[in-house]
């Protein structure tokens, strides 16, 4: 069981938008600004796509953003094309006694 | 551009000692924290720890002190010990690159390819 909450699973077709939540704690993503989602293929190395909560690093493309409210981050892609299927996962940073952790990631399936 | 590379036996015996090397290239191992993650099938990503070129350190507590990275900045490369490994301990792992910030903690901006370690006797 991951420390931080995600869907198993997402769906959407080609041009719509999709938001993928990431629920931790106040001890976590409620209490710092240090957030990142990465995307990750079958058989590939994960790969980072937001840092810091909402920013992209560079060459990523500007369909991806994040945000957080309160315990909860979320990353929503929009304009979904169909090289978006993959499983995400969120990572934080939870204070000197955890350190960091990651959700159990989420499968999104472009229909 | 960095890229890093994993190596190490793919096999380990149950409570003995896993050991990985990432060789870092195209790139400074200067002013970076240089970390482990693994991948497992029931666990999903798992963070190990990290280390800066200084040998300054950072374990996950969850890893109850089994854990032991060091660094060879000449050699531009890290590595891992894992103690008294089990057949929970069977993973992928990876190396990743954040940037030097203390607070850079999630921040993995360059990963490996990974290796696949398994615990078996």
């Amino acid at each position: 069981q991951s420390a931080l909450t995600q869907p198993a699973s997402v769906s959407g077709s080609p041009g719509q938008s999709i938001t993928i939540s990431c629920t931790g704690t106040s001890s976590d993503i409620g209490s710092y600004d240090i957030v990142s989602w990465h995307q990750q293929y079958p058989g590939k190395a994960p790969k980072l796509i937001i840092y810091d909560v909402h920013r992209r690093p560079s060459g990523i493309s500007n369909r991806f953003s994040g945000s957080r409210s309160g315990n909860t981050a979320s990353l929503t892609i929009s304009g979904l094309q169909a090289e978006d299927e993959a499983t995400y996962y969120c990572c934080a940073f939870g204070g000197s006694s955890t350190l960091v952790m990651f959700g159990g990631g989420t499968k999104l399936t472009v229909l | 551009q960095v890229q890093l590379q994993e190596s190490g036996p793919g096999l380990v015996k149950p409570s003995e000692t896993l050991s990985l090397t990432c060789a870092v290239s195209g790139g400074s191992i200067n002013n970076y924290y240089w970390n482990w993650i693994r991948q497992s099938a029931g666990k999903g990503l798992e963070y190990i720890g990290r280390i800066y070129a200084s040998g300054s350190t950072n374990y996950n507590p969850s890893l109850k002190s089994r854990a032991t990275m060091s660094v060879d900045p000449s050699k531009k490369q890290f590595s891992l010990n894992l103690s008294s490994v089990t057949a929970a301990d069977t993973a992928v792992y990876y190396c990743a690159r954040s940037c030097g910030s203390t607070s850079c903690y999630t921040q993995f901006d360059t990963w490996g390819q990974g290796t696949l370690v398994t615990v078996s006797s």
